[in-house]
């Protein structure tokens, strides 16, 4: 299977502790997104890379979450000093780099903090 | 205003029918329009992708676009149940970036 591959798949952590996620994309894929949903919303995006570039970061993007892709393939999503707000499903997509590029996602980390 | 807007539902449509769902943006630039299918507890799963005004037809799917009324739309023949789900719009411009904004989606429920 070559689709985008998120990890783990849930998450329980207590307010104050700091979690991880990972995100595999598709691999012919450039551009990658961080994505975070609540029940009863749409995905609010996070930010996102182009190659191992952070293009983008929403405003709305606390100063406690921080995302990589050291080599332009591979992501992580950090939190720090978790709370109980940031309990959510952090999903991950990627496409092609192009105008029309259609982004597929993975499965979602559902992040519980207690 | 939101900047993509949709009926949040539920839409509730008998199998067979034809199930019609609907979105708004605000951003007069945009130019890419997706529509995913989210079932309860999974993640968003394209189904569409429409770039120019007209219909878009992939099987029992037909998106619709309208740039001028900003107006983007799913119709779903002979629907079935296995549609029940959650119908997210999106929206890109790729000139300001290639974020792209979704709506809160519509529920639709195609009652047996």
């Amino acid at each position: 299977d070559t689709g985008v591959s998120q990890d783990p798949r849930h998450k329980i952590t207590k307010r104050g502790q700091n979690v991880t996620f990972r995100c595999d994309p598709i691999s012919e894929h450039n551009r990658l997104y961080w994505y975070r949903q609540t029940l009863g919303q749409g995905p609010e995006f996070l930010t996102y890379f182009q190659n191992e570039a952070q293009l983008e970061k929403s405003r709305l993007l606390s100063d406690r979450f921080s995302a990589e892709r050291p080599k332009g393939s591979f992501s992580t999503l950090e939190i720090q000093r978790t709370e109980q707000g940031d309990s959510a499903m952090y999903l991950c997509a990627s496409s092609f780099m192009g105008d029309q590029g259609e982004a597929f996602f993975g499965q979602g980390t559902r992040l519980t903090v207690v | 205003q939101k900047e993509v807007e949709q009926n949040s539902g539920p839409l509730s449509v008998p199998e067979g029918a034809i199930a019609s769902l609907n979105c708004t943006y605000s951003d007069r630039g945009s130019q890419s329009f997706f529509w995913y299918r989210q079932y309860s507890g999974k993640s968003p799963e394209l189904i569409m992708s429409i770039y120019s005004n007209g219909d878009k037809e992939d099987g029992r799917f037909t998106a619709q676009l309208n740039k001028a009324s900003q107006y983007v739309s799913l119709l779903i023949r002979d629907s079935q149940p296995s549609d029940s789900a959650t119908y997210l719009c999106a929206v890109r411009n790729y000139t300001g970036g290639f974020k792209t904004i979704f709506g809160a989606g519509t529920r639709l429920f195609v009652k047996a």
